[in-house]
């Protein structure tokens, strides 16, 4: 069973449009996290949320948002797209945010390409 | 600010040890983590170091620890063609909410 799981595993869509990725972790964690990795595999947190509660908000443009229906899913809504959003998105989540069980397990990361 | 530096780029031949640098500047970093990215993949945590320790050993893996140069090293011994892959230092942030990320090392192993 996979731990951490995000769809669509790729998306291709062009300038000014809005989309969606979805994660979902089966682990129990009580924290979920978004990271951007860039084209020179950079890796910079975006949001984390634990127990639906936004905990973290690097500085992400506001047309980035994420949304937690539930403990095991936070997904990701882009509206108005834009060339620089092409990256690597991963999703991941710990048992906990600031305790000593803080390893953060990943998804297989969704790659996104703006045209 | 929070950072943390790691060189970009390491080759070496298989069987020999690789030793993977990475510098941090939160010398309140409880936690110290190494994770492995393969190609097209997610990260995969490898291992990880409490603050009071020197040293850890994880069968091929060693994390050595030194506060004073807040300097964290990872050395894979006899590595394999299957080591290659990107590797990520990382420490918690001062609010200890999130995982800062050095810039990854890609590891080269050449039969």
């Amino acid at each position: 069973d996979t731990a951490v799981s995000q769809t669509p595993k790729y998306l291709v869509t062009q300038m000014g449009n809005d989309k969606s990725i979805k994660c979902e972790q089966n682990l129990g964690h009580d924290t979920m996290y978004w990271y951007k990795q860039d084209s020179k595999k950079f890796l910079k947190i975006m949001f984390s949320y634990n127990n639906k509660e936004l905990i973290i908000n690097e500085t992400v443009p506001n047309r980035f948002s994420p949304k937690s229906p539930d403990k095991a899913h936070l997904n990701l809504h882009i509206n108005s797209l834009e060339l620089g959003d092409s990256a690597v998105y991963f999703c991941a989540s710990s048992q906990d945010a600031g305790g000593t069980n803080y390893e953060q397990y990943f998804g297989p990361g969704t790659r996104l390409t703006v045209t | 600010g929070e950072d943390v530096e790691q060189s970009l780029f390491l080759s070496v031949r298989e069987g020999d040890s690789s030793v993977i640098n990475c510098t941090y500047t939160d010398s309140s970093s409880t936690y110290l983590y190494w994770y492995k990215q393969e190609p097209g993949a997610g990260l995969q945590l490898l291992t990880y170091i409490f603050s009071n320790m020197d040293m850890k050993q994880d069968q091929r893996l060693t994390v050595l620890l030194n506060k004073k140069d807040k300097h964290l090293s990872l050395r894979i011994a006899d590595t394999q063609t299957g080591d290659s892959a990107i590797y990520f230092c990382a420490e918690r942030n001062q609010a200890g909410t999130a995982l800062i990320f050095g810039k990854g090392t890609t590891l080269s192993v050449s039969s």
